[in-house]
């Protein structure tokens, strides 16, 4: 029961281009930017896309990120292998004075 | 290239405080753009944020376990700390801490994280 609401699961195969989906309210991705955190499995999150489309240095442009109303999405481009992972969203949540949420994440598989 | 490294005992008797240390390599705690903040992801399952911390001591935590919290720094150590008192089996979960970076228009990110430190609360 996440605040941010994203789908369990999500796959493709490679060279494909998809898309994970990241919800939220008023008070969080409504009025604040939203960050993308991909974890490799047995590693720690690493940060992806922040304010909404922003990629830290290192990060290939195959990802991007957007964001509309309530919700952002994460799009992948030409699928590899090596994105296979956990994908979880995040916003600053402007309720009980202030708190980051993050998505219950989304486990791409790459078929 | 900064670093974050976690310490701490990987098990804790449940009612009893869990602490936690985060010593930062590479680079200043002191940095005036940054917060310090502690994560933790229960074993299968999602992020959940803990708290952060400033170098000056100014602190924010989750709503949710704000009672239990305390997050400290230590600057000549360069390190910043954990305790969550009174813990159950709910509160297992791999811990990490990460560098926040706040900017004058967003709240920020967390970037980059340690590896994490798996606390198994059990008698």
């Amino acid at each position: 029961q996440s605040v941010l609401t994203q789908p369990p699961s999500a796959s493709g195969t490679p060279g494909q281009r998809v898309t994970i989906s990241c919800s939220g309210s008023s008070s969080n991705i409504g009025s604040n930017t939203v960050n993308w955190y991909q974890q490799l499995p047995g590693t720690a999150p690493k940060l992806l896309i922040y304010s909404n489309n922003q990629r830290p240095s290192g990060v290939p442009d195959r990802f991007s990120g957007s964001k509309s109303g309530t919700s952002a999405s994460l799009a992948i481009s030409g699928l590899q292998s090596e994105d296979e992972a956990d994908y979880y969203c995040a916003a600053w949540d402007d309720s009980l004075n202030g708190h980051w949420v993050f998505g219950g994440g989304t486990k791409l598989t790459v078929l | 290239q900064l670093q974050l490294q976690e310490s701490g005992p990987g098990l804790v008797k449940p009612s009893e405080t869990l602490s936690l240390t985060c010593t930062v390599s590479g680079g200043s705690i002191s940095s005036s753009s940054y917060y310090w903040g502690w994560i933790r992801q229960p074993p299968g399952k999602g992020l959940e944020w803990i708290g952060s911390i400033y170098y000056s001591g100014s602190t924010y935590y989750n709503p949710s376990l704000k009672s239990r919290v305390t997050i400290s720094v230590d600057t000549s150590k360069n390190q910043f700390s954990l305790k969550l008192s009174s813990v159950t089996a709910a509160d297992t979960a791999v811990y990490y801490c990460a560098r926040h970076r706040r900017t004058v228009t967003t709240a920020g990110w967390f970037d980059p994280w340690g590896q994490g430190t798996l606390v198994t609360v059990s008698s």
